[in-house]
């Protein structure tokens, strides 16, 4: 199976900041990989779809990047709202699976 | 896309439970869908899909004990979990990715 490791598991930064989320999976998944958002007590809503590709209704200052075995998530400009917890998840090949997420917090 | 998630509850170890997912909206027969779960606290875990033509996949830690299924001509997707143990407790969602359910709570626990 393929392992995705998120990190930081916690990120704590100031309103206006720039933010950048990692995933790592154990081997190439050929960008077929989402970002999704999960605010608490709600399901999670989808970001990024195929590394880089922005869902609809996304605000614009969320962005995908990454190739291979490692991929990004970018906030340009770190909202009040966007206090989440964030996934991502690889459908490359085997069971999908999940990374174990980061937790963003407004300092 | 609406997808209603029933049939959580409190089970107790060993026990059975079904959970329904009922779909509007879309062309159901056409779409494979999938069941995700997330225990309390914890980070988010699939568990099994079921294509449109009714082919299965499962996650290793429920192969043999969940049977994932569909019918068409109720826009209804089925989760039949059978055999519960105490790490099944989670809230179960259903999707048609990108669109999830919010998703149904079972406690397995006696």
């Amino acid at each position: 199976d393929i392992q995705m490791t998120q990190s930081p598991p916690v990120l704590s930064a100031s309103v206006g900041d720039r933010v950048t989320l990692s995933c790592k999976a154990s081997q190439n998944i050929n960008k077929n990989l989402d970002w999704y958002q999960q605010k608490h007590g709600e399901a999670p809503k989808l970001l990024i779809y195929y590394t880089n590709n922005l869902q609809t209704g996304i605000p614009s200052r969320f962005s995908g990047s990454g190739s291979g075995t490692d991929y990004t998530l970018t906030i340009s400009s770190l909202q009040p709202e966007d206090v989440a917890t964030y996934y991502c998840y690889q459908y490359n090949s085997g069971p999908l699976t999940f990374g174990s997420g980061t937790k963003l917090e407004i300092k | 896309v609406q997808l209603v998630e029933s049939g959580g509850g409190l089970v107790q170890p060993g026990k059975s439970l079904k959970l329904s997912c009922s779909a509007s909206g879309f062309t159901f027969s056409s779409y494979g869908m999938h069941w995700i779960r997330q225990a309390p606290g914890k980070g988010l875990d699939w568990v099994a899909y079921i294509s449109s033509s009714s082919g299965t996949v499962y996650a290793d830690a429920v192969k043999g004990r969940f049977t994932i299924s569909r019918d068409n001509a109720k826009n209804t997707l089925y989760l039949q979990l059978n055999s519960l143990k105490s790490e099944d407790t989670a809230i179960y969602y259903c999707a048609r990715f990108p669109y999830w359910g919010q998703g149904v709570m079972v406690t397995v626990s006696s």
